[in-house]
């Protein structure tokens, strides 16, 4: 059974970093892409950041507006994908999945909450 | 990035109902659409992959069709558990972008 259970969301001050675990199971991890999506409180999905696999380098795709603040990584010996999120800012608040494999397959997502 | 526009934002419908929801993509997406149910509380769950491949295990009422920009989702007869929000992804180009979701609700 694949399963994918992120960790790490919480309350932050705007500014501050926080970082995002998945840890999946249940599939090759190692050739999978994997990908960070997150879901505004308004229901609003965005597409936030792609791993590419060894083969192509773990190349890294972001939307612009997270480019330069966050970093998506991964450690295929831990089958994980991490999130490291730096500068946030309100409009970051949201619920963020990790996803991958068409994507068909979602964590059950982790809240993160940026306010003062 | 590619702009989807889905449609209705809202749609209320009976048990029974066949019902449409659309998303039209600003520019030739290549039929690399897929749908998607949400329920409360829950992740997204993929209904169908590039335009009209069924995932395994969902119910054969649920259909895709189209091409170009324009694509489509069909529920045939509608189930009391098929009452949720419904995205669509286009996954041509990155950004991956959304629609912006459907809420089937019960008339």
């Amino acid at each position: 059974e694949v399963q994918l259970v992120e960790t790490g969301g919480g309350l932050v001050q705007p500014g501050k970093s926080l970082k995002l675990t998945c840890a999946t199971s249940g599939f090759t991890f190692s050739t999978a892409w994997m990908h960070w999506v997150r879901q505004s409180p308004e229901k609003r999905l965005e597409w936030i950041a792609r791993i590419k696999d060894k083969s192509n380098n773990y190349a890294t795709d972001y939307v612009e507006s997270v480019k330069g603040r966050f970093t998506i990584s991964r450690d295929d010996s831990k089958s994980s994908v991490y999130l490291q999120m730096n500068s946030l800012k309100e409009e970051d608040t949201a619920t963020y999945y990790c996803t991958t494999v068409g994507p068909a397959y979602w964590g059950q997502g982790t809240l993160v909450t940026v306010s003062s | 990035d590619i702009q989807m526009t889905q449609s209705p934002s809202f749609l209320s419908a009976s048990v029974g109902d066949r019902v449409t929801i659309n998303c039209k993509a600003s520019q030739n997406i290549n039929k690399y659409l897929n749908w998607y149910q949400q329920k409360l509380g829950e992740a997204p769950k993929r209904l169908i992959y590039n335009t009209n491949n069924l995932q395994t295990g969902i119910p054969s009422r649920f259909s895709g069709s189209g091409s170009g920009t324009d694509y489509t989702l069909t529920i045939s007869s509608l189930q009391p558990e098929d009452f949720a929000t419904y995205f669509c992804l286009q996954h041509n180009s990155f950004p991956w972008t959304f629609g912006g979701g459907t809420k089937l609700e019960l008339k």
